[in-house]
């Protein structure tokens, strides 16, 4: 199975400041790569489908890059509500795999 | 993007068999790919298995001799069988469906499902 390794593993920024999570995968999953948010208690929400493109509703200063092995997301000026946990998840070969996550903290 | 909502027994006995349904609304069962995915707690999401309206599945090679999945297009809704379970199952089981191929975009809230005597 492809192994997504994400990093680092808690991030502690303050508001405004620009945000850089990781995510690794143990072998090319082409553009087929999202990026998940989940606070506590909640669901996990989709912020970024096909490595780069923004789900619905889900605002501009969230972007995702990469492709192959190497993805990043991005987040351009923290809000305190941008706190949780974030993972990426391939859907490019079987079966689905995630990371572990990157938790972000806003001091 | 349609609404999810599992359904199940909170407490399951080890050994015994884990079932659980997801009803969707606010939209077609038959253009979405479903899937299961648990995450235990206080830890990362693990992909369960996906189905389609169709009954094309596929399962996680590490739950797959346990797992059955199943669709009822009649009532808008698919389930999960897990059976001889034991603690490490124990965990929030989401159900998710996506739009755009295996990207979740909706997502139940999830259950809690603990397995103990």
């Amino acid at each position: 199975e492809i192994v997504m390794t994400q990093s680092p593993a808690t991030l502690s920024l303050s508001p405004g400041e620009r945000a850089t999570l990781s995510c690794r995968a143990s072998q090319s999953v082409s553009s087929n790569l999202a990026w998940y948010q989940q606070k506590p208690g909640q669901a996990p929400r989709l912020l970024i489908f096909g490595a780069s493109t923004r789900a619905t509703g889900i605002p501009a200063r969230f972007s995702g890059s990469g492709s192959g092995t190497e993805f990043a997301l991005t987040i351009s000026s923290l809000q305190s509500e941008d706190s949780a946990v974030y993972y990426c998840q391939q859907y490019s070969i079987w079966p689905l795999t995630f990371g572990g996550g990157s938790k972000v903290d806003i001091k | 993007q349609v609404q999810l909502q599992e359904s199940g027994p909170g407490l399951v006995k080890p050994s015994e068999t884990l079932s659980l349904t997801c009803t969707v609304s606010g939209g077609s069962i038959s253009t979405y790919y479903w899937s299961w995915i648990r995450q235990p707690p206080g830890k990362g999401l693990e992909w369960i298995a996906y189905i389609f309206y169709s009954g094309d599945t596929n399962y996680n090679p590490s739950l797959q001799s346990r797992v059955t999945l199943s669709i009822d297009t009649s009532n808008n809704q698919f389930s999960l069988k897990l059976s001889s379970v034991t603690a490490a199952d124990s965990a929030v089981y989401y159900c998710a469906g996506a739009k755009q191929w295996l990207s979740f975009d909706s997502w139940g809230q999830g259950t809690l499902v603990t397995v103990s005597s």
